[in-house]
């Protein structure tokens, strides 16, 4: 069974400092990783994955997130957080190389940018 | 259209009526996927349909919900009998498997359809 733990409901952070948000995973097997965002009233976005390859990986919007083999993680960070970036935001994962492609999702974290 | 597209954006419906629920893919993507997402909560994999292949049912919740596909375009998402507890957001996701020669997985979802059940 795979699981994505988002330990985190909400996250507040003032306009122009960094922010992280968190995501672990338990998987057995190699893991496919991402990131969305879902902006009220509106589907869920793509803001970037892991495939293999570089831990860091760069996304849409300056977002960025790191894969963290040994600490199960997927973090989602950003250097210098807007007004804009208020959303809710979903970290999911699935198994390389096995025929289940469906992702499971964390619960979500909300985060809120302070003008 | 560019995006997928789901209709209709809201249903409300009474206790016990069918539902249907509609998914325009992305054209050319051979991967559609149904997620459902109850208030204040993650996504739930609900169904998955790939080419020719037999869909993957194991996140339908009941033998109330079922889907079907055209081939690789339409999808129907219908549930019977509806409950209160299957009021949610309905999500439609598509993808290209094969994407510039390598393997990618990215779904992209559609807006959704708020379903209300009195």
């Amino acid at each position: 069974a795979q699981s994505v733990a988002q330990p985190e409901d909400q996250v507040n952070v003032a306009e122009g400092n960094p922010l992280t948000v968190k995501c672990t995973y338990s998987v057995s097997g190699n893991p496919y990783l991402f990131w969305y965002v879902q902006y009220p009233n509106r589907g869920l976005q793509f803001l970037l994955k892991y495939i293999t390859g570089d831990n860091l990986v760069k996304g849409s919007y300056g977002f960025e997130a790191e894969f963290n083999k040994s600490q199960t993680s997927f973090h989602l960070k950003k250097p210098s957080a807007l007004v804009s970036d208020s959303a809710l935001y979903f970290c999911a994962v699935r198994v390389r190389d096995t025929g289940r492609r469906a992702l499971t999702f964390g619960s979500g974290t909300r985060l809120q940018v302070q003008p | 259209g560019a995006g997928v597209s789901q209709s209709p954006s809201n249903k409300v419906t009474e206790k016990g009526k069918d539902v249907e629920l509609r998914c325009d893919p992305i054209s050319g993507h051979t991967a559609l996927y149904w997620y459902r997402q109850r208030l204040g909560q993650g996504l739930e994999f609900l169904i998955y349909f790939q080419g020719n292949s037999a869909p993957d049912k194991s996140g339908l919740p009941s033998d109330r919900f079922s889907a079907e596909r055209t081939g690789e375009s339409v999808s129907t998402l219908t549930i019977q009998r509806t409950q209160q507890e299957d009021s949610a957001v309905y999500l439609c996701a598509s993808s290209s498997l094969v994407l510039a020669g390598g393997i990618f997985d990215e779904q992209f979802f559609g807006p959704g359809t708020r379903l209300t059940v009195l």
